[in-house]
Order: C-alpha cells, then structure tokens, then sequence
C-alpha cells in the first residue's frame, strides 16, 4: 500500500520562500501511470490544487499562484518537493502531498494522499 | 470562489437521503468525468465517488454519484453520523489544462 509523508518547516516568514518535500513509501515516483500533486486547504475553506509533476520533471501549476510555484522530482530519493516563493499570510494552509492516477492520458485524480502538514506563514 | 459552485452546507436526520450538487461548465464538468472526496474532520481526503458513479472498493453503497449535462450531484441515502464531515467535487477542467475541486459542503447530521 503506498503511503505518502509530508515534511518541512511548519513556519514560514512573509516574503520568504516555503519548501516541503514529499515523500513516498510502497511505491515508485518513477512511473508514468501517475502525476505527484500537492493540494493546500487554508483553515477553515477548501481544497485548492497547487500544482503536480509527472516523473519526468514537467510541472504543471494552479495559474492564481502566479508562477511563485515550482515543483520538482528526485527518483533517486522517492521524493518529490514543492517551493513557493515570497509567501504572504494567505498561504497559511494545510499542505497535503497526494498521488494522481491518470485513468486517460489527459487528466488525473488524487487517489492517495499524505496526512498533510500545516504550514503558518507569520512574522 | 470556485468555478465549481456546491452548496455550503447541506444537513439531514439519521436514515434520511440528502443530495449535494456541483455545478460546472462546458469546459470541466461538461466534458469530463467528476470525483467526490469526503473529508472527514482533522483527516485527509478520500476519494468515495469516480467516474461520476463508480464507488472504489470500501466505500458503502448508500453513497452514489450522478452527473448531467454540466452539473453532478452525490446522494447520500440512510444518513449516518459517521457521514458527517466536508464533501468536495473534482473535476478536470480543459480550459485550465488542470483539476478543480469545488468549494466543498459541510453535511451534518441533525
């Protein structure tokens, strides 16, 4: 059973850059059959997808990040890692790490997800 | 504000049905499949409805998915406690070339 495990610093100071890794038990990064995601749920509102990468490297993002996002995949490690630069108060969320299965060549799903981490972003 | 639109809530007493609804587009729901994930408090979420109707294995059949046209709605029939929680739609939106999850619905069982 594959399980996933979020990790990094539970603090973060504005206009800093956040970084959290992501890493997965039970089952290879290295497999085209899946997209790596992160998903982010402020306090108390909805999930929001931050961005995903695929085994290769490419990275897809959610455009209202305005490309503060870069996402990156270490097979070596079984890992995969999220930065988002110059935080703000309004990235104070939930961050969850989660595998996405393509059932079509063109589009995926979260099917298993890391507990999540909860990342404050304050001074 | 999501361009999946779900109700914020939506509450029901034991043994009763309740219905959520999701709301999309031409360029998400319209042409592509919708997912529900239930979230339970404090915990991740997990997938309870695929391809519009299909429930993965685990998942009780009082749970059922339907979509029509550019929405989707998930039925709970036999309302538990344990069904309390937040309950999200996902869909693929070809516009975005990415995924949407709606706002989400809180059900509370009365």
């Amino acid at each position: 059973q594959v399980q996933l495990q979020e990790s990094g610093p539970g603090l973060a100071r504005p206009s800093e850059t956040l970084s959290l890794t992501c890493s997965v038990f039970g089952g290879s990064v290295n497999s085209a059959n899946y997209y790596w995601s992160w998903v982010r749920q402020p306090p108390g509102k909805g999930l929001e997808w931050v961005g995903s990468v695929f085994y290769s490297g490419t990275s897809t993002f959610n455009p209202s990040l305005n490309s503060r996002v870069a996402l990156s995949i270490d097979t070596s490690k079984n890992q995969f890692s999220l930065r988002l630069t110059s935080v703000t108060t309004a990235d104070t969320a939930v961050y969850f790490c989660a595998r996405a299965v393509r059932p079509d060549y063109y589009y995926y799903y979260m099917d298993v997800w890391g507990r999540g981490t909860t990342v404050t972003v304050s001074s | 504000q999501s361009v999946l639109t779900q109700p914020p809530s939506a509450s029901g007493t034991s043994g009763q049905r309740v219905t959520i609804s999701c709301s999309g587009g031409s360029s998400n729901i319209g042409v592509n499949h919708v997912y529900w994930y239930q979230q339970l408090p404090g915990t991740a979420p997990r997938v309870l409805i695929s391809r519009n109707n299909r429930r993965p294995s685990g998942v009780p059949d009082r749970f059922s998915g339907s979509k029509s046209g550019t929405s989707a709605s998930l039925a709970i029939n036999g309302l538990r406690s344990e069904d309390e929680a937040d309950y999200y739609c996902y869909t693929w939106d070809d516009s975005l070339s990415g995924p949407l999850f709606g706002g989400g619905t809180k059900v509370t069982v009365l």
